[in-house]
């Protein structure tokens, strides 16, 4: 099984909004990832969760705020976005780091207007 | 500077040809190198990897080879489906971090019936 899933598949904000993205794994994949999709872009990192603990923040925008609250689980949490934040966002997962291996299976993402 | 780079933007081919996809990538450091499979609005979907180790990798229909020394790789696709029609992205993985995956900007595969 190399499910990844994501809720909301579809979420509509205003820029005053406070919302959350939530992604879950049960593949025991240790590390967990954010990504920004926009269309007809490849997909842009923008955290990476180690074994919970926050390993990667690509210069992320404060009004993103990651939380991995266990093995299994990776939230997004937005506040005060903009309308050019709107795009799909990606949750992945893959084994652990330092294996020699890099794949990530990605979830269905979460398509996100900001009006 | 694009790390990763995918020169063909779109190809189109024949249901039951050959579809070829090509990638290059500037970083040596770069040592696995992985193809996803992308379809309007849903997350990429895992296809198949190299190691740098190796310069050929075969799943089902779907094969990958690796040129180091031409810094090159491509996926090929025998017989291409209609259903293979979708984005394909080449990534590296390696390059001095555990996690990081380069992405190249995709080629768009059609596949005519």
């Amino acid at each position: 099984d190399t499910e990844v899933t994501q809720t909301p598949k579809h979420l509509v904000m205003g820029m005053t909004n406070k919302k959350s993205l939530k992604c879950e794994q049960h593949m025991g994949h240790r590390a967990m990832y954010w990504y920004k999709q926009k269309a007809k872009k490849p997909p842009e990192l923008m955290f990476v969760y180690s074994y919970e603990k926050l390993s990667i923040n690509e210069s992320v925008p404060s009004r993103f705020s990651p939380e991995c609250p266990n093995s299994s689980l990776l939230n997004l949490h937005l506040h005060a976005l903009q309308p050019e934040d709107s795009a799909l966002y990606l949750c992945a997962s893959s084994p652990r780091g330092g294996t020699g291996r890099y794949e990530q299976y990605f979830g269905p993402g979460t398509r996100l207007t900001v009006t | 500077d694009q790390q990763v780079k995918q020169n063909s933007p779109s190809l189109s081919v024949q249901e039951g040809r050959i579809s070829i996809l090509n990638c290059d990538y500037t970083n040596s450091m770069f040592d696995y190198f992985l193809w996803y499979k992308k379809y309007p609005a849903e997350g990429p979907t895992f296809l198949i990897s190299i190691s740098s180790i190796k310069d050929k990798n075969e799943d089902g229909r779907f094969t990958v080879f690796l040129n180091k020394s031409a810094k090159h790789l491509s996926l090929h696709i025998v017989p291409s489906q209609p259903g293979d029609s979708a984005v394909y992205f080449c990534a590296a993985g390696g390059g001095g971090s555990n996690y990081k995956l380069t992405f190249g900007k995709g080629t768009l595969l059609t596949v005519n019936p």
